[in-house]
């Protein structure tokens, strides 16, 4: 069966360039959320969909980083003048219900990631 | 700042021993609370979860044990084996609440053969 697809799964880049990261959900899943997680580290949280809108981006770091989800499905991340210290595996998970409104499990489904290293 | 603390950092057991990993939190709102597994090049996975409204859970080998007291929680996985061998995530979050999962920092789980 289909499960959480991110690409590209690896991305070098230059400092100060661009990046875009997606993400495609399961099928289905109207929670869409994005994690990073460093070396060593836990997954940590950047920001959360419900549907289309941004349910909580309190994760972000800074206004370097954006995302977008805009028919409720498909996701991109994007990260403006990459730095050194963005480099990481960024993480998509999709969930069935999210947040408020419904019975939310917690299980999210995550992808393999994609791996973004800024030299 | 780190909602959920986790303990050890890594571990070595040997095949057949119990693999014992620790958590702690601090928000009394947290009403759900699983375990994510993960594999070299994977993403975490869902392995088990527990409610405060019981005190342990158990799935085969695994099993969650809950002190809603001491805000601390447990994952034992009996019986090791070499194929246990990941990282382990404890997590924590307030369903129905518009928030997400909050991960602990990870233990890295070697079963020895």
């Amino acid at each position: 069966g289909a499960g959480v697809s991110q690409t590209p799964s690896n991305k070098v880049t230059e400092k100060g360039k661009y990046v875009e990261l997606r993400c495609d959900p399961i099928s289905g899943h109207t929670a869409l959320y994005w994690y990073r997680q460093s070396l060593g580290q836990g997954p940590e949280f950047l920001i959360y969909f419900q549907g289309t809108g941004a349910a909580d981006d309190s994760g972000l770091p800074n206004d370097r980083f954006f995302a977008v989800r805009p028919e409720g499905s498909v996701s991109t991340l994007k990260i403006q003048r990459t730095e050194r210290g963005d480099s990481a595996v960024y993480l998509c998970a999709s969930s069935i219900l999210g947040g408020t409104g419904g019975a939310n499990t917690g299980e999210l489904f995550f992808g393999e990631g994609s791996r973004l290293t800024v030299l | 700042q780190q909602q959920v603390k986790q303990s050890p950092q890594s571990l070595i057991v040997q095949k057949g021993g119990i693999s014992i990993i620790n958590c702690a939190y601090e928000n009394t709102a947290f009403d759900y609370f699983p375990w994510y597994q993960q594999f070299p090049g994977k993403g975490p996975a869902l392995l088990i979860a527990i409610r405060p409204d019981v005190s342990e859970k158990k799935e085969g080998r695994f099993t969650i044990s809950f002190n809603k007291s001491a805000k601390q929680f447990s994952l034992h996985i009996m019986d090791s084996q070499p194929g246990d061998s990941a990282t382990y995530f404890c997590a924590a979050m307030v369903s129905n609440s518009g928030y997400a999962l909050n991960f602990g920092k990870g233990t890295s789980l070697l079963v020895t053969p």
